[in-house]
């Protein structure tokens, strides 16, 4: 699976849109990309997954550059209860179980 | 309604005693999933059971174990805890089919060692 890059840590004013941007300029033909987050003392939740359309879901956008090189993620009106670590993870469209290889993540802190 | 159920939320036991963390779903999903987390990383898969077929992962040490009875549950048995297997246990499951692999998480079992 391809490796990403994500900034160690954001801020966002409650209410304001978030953009959590990703980087994973290695991604191959068949890779999707999928965003999961994992708030204080709780499991991952999966948030949103694309191949190289923009996809919407009632959590959030996800935008993927047309290169595929790129993506982000958009929470349209942050909450307090979006604070919370943000995984963007590559792996390939598969038939077989295949891990999740989580990064170091973004770590997100919506504020007042 | 949970899905992926985890017990118990803390465990703690003591230096060398086995221990076994349980996880349940009710999803009817084929894969389930261990993974464990240390304080402030990322998670990190131990091994996973496709229907019945058990996957260890390369450099999950031996003192983990796993047993998986039936479709619903799955057990992870630490042989002879040491302090650095304290840890949050993350169970998840998932149903695969080409073109969707999502994993669903439990809350996770925080795994105490004194």
């Amino acid at each position: 699976d391809a490796k990403t890059t994500q900034p160690t840590s954001m801020d966002c004013a409650e209410g304001r849109a978030a953009n959590l941007p990703c980087n994973h300029s290695t991604i191959s033909g068949n890779e999707y990309v999928y965003w999961y987050r994992q708030i204080h003392s709780q499991g991952p939740q999966y948030i949103i997954h694309g191949l190289k359309n923009n996809e919407t879901n009632e959590m959030a956008s996800l935008i993927i550059t047309e290169d595929r090189k790129s993506s982000t993620l958009i929470l349209p009106h942050a909450t307090l209860r979006d604070t919370a670590v943000y995984y963007c993870i590559v792996r390939g469209r598969t038939g077989t179980a295949s891990k999740l290889t989580f990064g170091t993540g973004t770590r997100l802190q919506v504020t007042l | 309604d949970a899905m992926v159920i985890q017990n118990p939320r803390y465990q703690v036991t003591q230096f060398g005693k086995p221990v076994t963390l349980s996880c349940s779903q009710t999803l009817n999903h084929n894969v389930m999933y261990w993974y464990q987390q240390k304080s402030s990383q990322a998670p990190k898969l131990l091994f996973h059971y496709y229907d019945k077929d058990f996957n260890n992962e390369a450099d999950t040490p031996d003192n983990f174990q796993s047993r998986r009875p039936n479709t619903s549950f799955c057990f992870l048995d630490i042989r002879s805890p040491g302090l650095g297997d304290a840890a949050m246990y993350l169970c998840a499951t998932s149903r695969v089919a080409l073109g969707e692999n999502i994993q669903y998480f439990g809350a996770g079992t925080r795994l105490s060692v004194l």
